[in-house]
């Protein structure tokens, strides 16, 4: 079972909807991720929280909001999103975002935008 | 740029038999990391192995091995005697060096089917 916790599994919105991801670890990381996958392809960088504070966004629009409300726990907010938007949503953390070591995935949230 | 490439986009083999997957790389950092993670079809990525550019000597761990040859910028992968189990698709992944946030360059992904 991974250790990165992420819900929900599928969501379903329309455009002018406002959900939220959410994302959860307890190992004790310091850094999380949100990435965003399209089918057959790798995952993309989106954000990237080091002790709790933004330290890369990669140029997301802002209808995605990433929100860390403690090291335990990465939301990311949804609103006024695109068809094209659809995607797997995936969190992952690491010890921090200094050491290069491995980043933990969750099964991440399957997202469709109508 | 960093750019990480995996010419090979889908392999399917017979269980019981080896096989290597591909990964070239490019940087221009002289400190870096090699990845390899498995995801399977219910989504994770799954931590395979991890590799810094001073460290060359080939690892393996079960029935999985790695080569990593600077010379020729590559970092490949070998399972041996395959298993349906292993029916993932396997991405190599390229980070920059340490002082920086963990970013990942991955490459485009392998399937790999394993059959009966």
């Amino acid at each position: 079972d991974t250790e990165v916790t992420q819900t929900p599994k599928h969501l379903v919105m329309g455009m002018t909807n406002k959900k939220s991801l959410k994302c959860e670890q307890h190992m004790g990381h310091r850094a999380m991720y949100w990435y965003k996958q399209k089918a057959k392809k790798p995952p993309e960088l989106m954000f990237v929280y080091s002790y709790e504070k933004l330290s890369i966004n990669e140029s997301v629009p802002s209808r995605f909001s990433p929100e860390c409300p403690n090291s335990s726990l990465l939301n990311l907010h949804l609103h006024a999103l695109q068809p094209e938007d659809s995607a797997l949503y995936l969190c992952a953390s690491s010890q921090d975002s200094w050491n290069t070591g491995e980043l933990f995935f969750g099964e991440g949230s399957r997202l469709t935008v109508l | 740029a960093q750019k990480v490439t995996q010419a090979q986009t889908e392999i399917s083999v017979v269980e019981k038999e080896d096989v290597t997957l591909d990964c070239v790389y490019e940087t221009r950092d002289t400190t870096y990391y090699l990845f390899w993670y498995k995801q399977p079809p219910s989504g994770e990525l799954v931590f395979l192995i991890r590799r810094n550019s001073f460290d060359e000597q080939n690892e393996i761990s079960g029935r999985y091995s790695w080569n990593f040859q600077k010379s020729t910028s590559s970092f490949n992968f070998t399972i041996t005697a395959s298993q349906v189990v292993d029916s993932a698709v396997y991405f190599c992944a390229l980070s920059e060096s340490p002082g920086t946030a963990s970013k990942l360059t991955f490459g485009t992904g392998t399937r790999l089917q394993v059959t009966l």
